[in-house]
């Protein structure tokens, strides 16, 4: 089935950046469409971000519109979550999360990584 | 974006219980939905897939229905290792939305 480990998460102030990065084993990461989702806390599921199979395009949360970037690097098969102009309301675990099936993109999960914390506090 | 509407939001029960959590989409989502269990400190894990189809390595006490807009998932003979919390996810259309969870508490 395959491995996700997220890394980058962290303590930082409002307005800076933060990458998270997630590196996957055991399957092909440029095969997929692969998603971001977050759980504040005391909140529910949010979904992020989508970067669709083919690497040309990506879909976006209106929360994170304009200031959260989607990449991956097929030779590393990592994907990427570039965070601007955060915001305390970012705070939240992040997940890195595979579509089940390839070639498709319509959120249909089927593993998630362990998730990195991000927190945004002065 | 379609709303997903999970209840009960929290449940007690006993070991050896059968419970049932309901999920009420937005509009039609025909078979397109994940059912999840939630542990402290992990990620979510699927434990039924397309409505009704049972991830591998689930334990058969789990069981999901429903079709369109109404969904259930039911947990038969209830364990102590089933303390969770239990989501619903559409995927019918983007963006995937989630119901609110229903903490499970034995």
């Amino acid at each position: 089935q395959g491995q996700l480990v997220e890394s980058g998460g962290g303590v930082v102030q409002p307005g800076r950046s933060l990458r998270l990065s997630c590196a996957a084993s055991g399957f092909t990461l440029s095969n997929y469409a692969m998603h971001w989702v977050r759980k504040a806390p005391g909140k529910g599921l949010e979904w992020v971000a989508v970067l669709f199979y083919d690497g040309n395009d990506e879909n976006y949360a209106d929360s994170v519109k304009g200031r959260f970037t989607i990449s991956r690097d097929s030779s590393k098969n990592t994907l990427f979550l570039e965070m601007n102009s955060l915001k305390v309301e970012d705070t939240a675990v992040y997940y890195c999360v595979k579509e089940r099936q390839q070639w498709l993109v319509v959120g249909a999960f089927d593993f998630w990584g362990q998730g990195a914390q991000v927190t945004v506090s002065s | 974006d379609i709303q997903m509407t999970q209840s009960p939001s929290s449940l007690s029960a006993s070991v050896g219980d059968r419970i049932t959590i309901t999920c009420q989409a937005s509009q039609d989502i025909t078979t397109y939905l994940n059912w999840y269990q939630e542990k402290p400190g992990k990620a979510p894990k699927v434990l039924i897939y397309d409505a009704s189809t049972l991830e591998t390595g689930v334990p058969s006490r789990f069981s999901g229905s429903g079709s369109g807009t109404h969904f259930t998932l039911t947990i038969n003979s209830l364990q102590p290792d089933d303390i969770a919390t239990y989501y619903c996810q559409q995927y019918d259309n983007l963006p995937p939305t989630f119901g609110q969870g229903t903490k499970l508490e034995i």
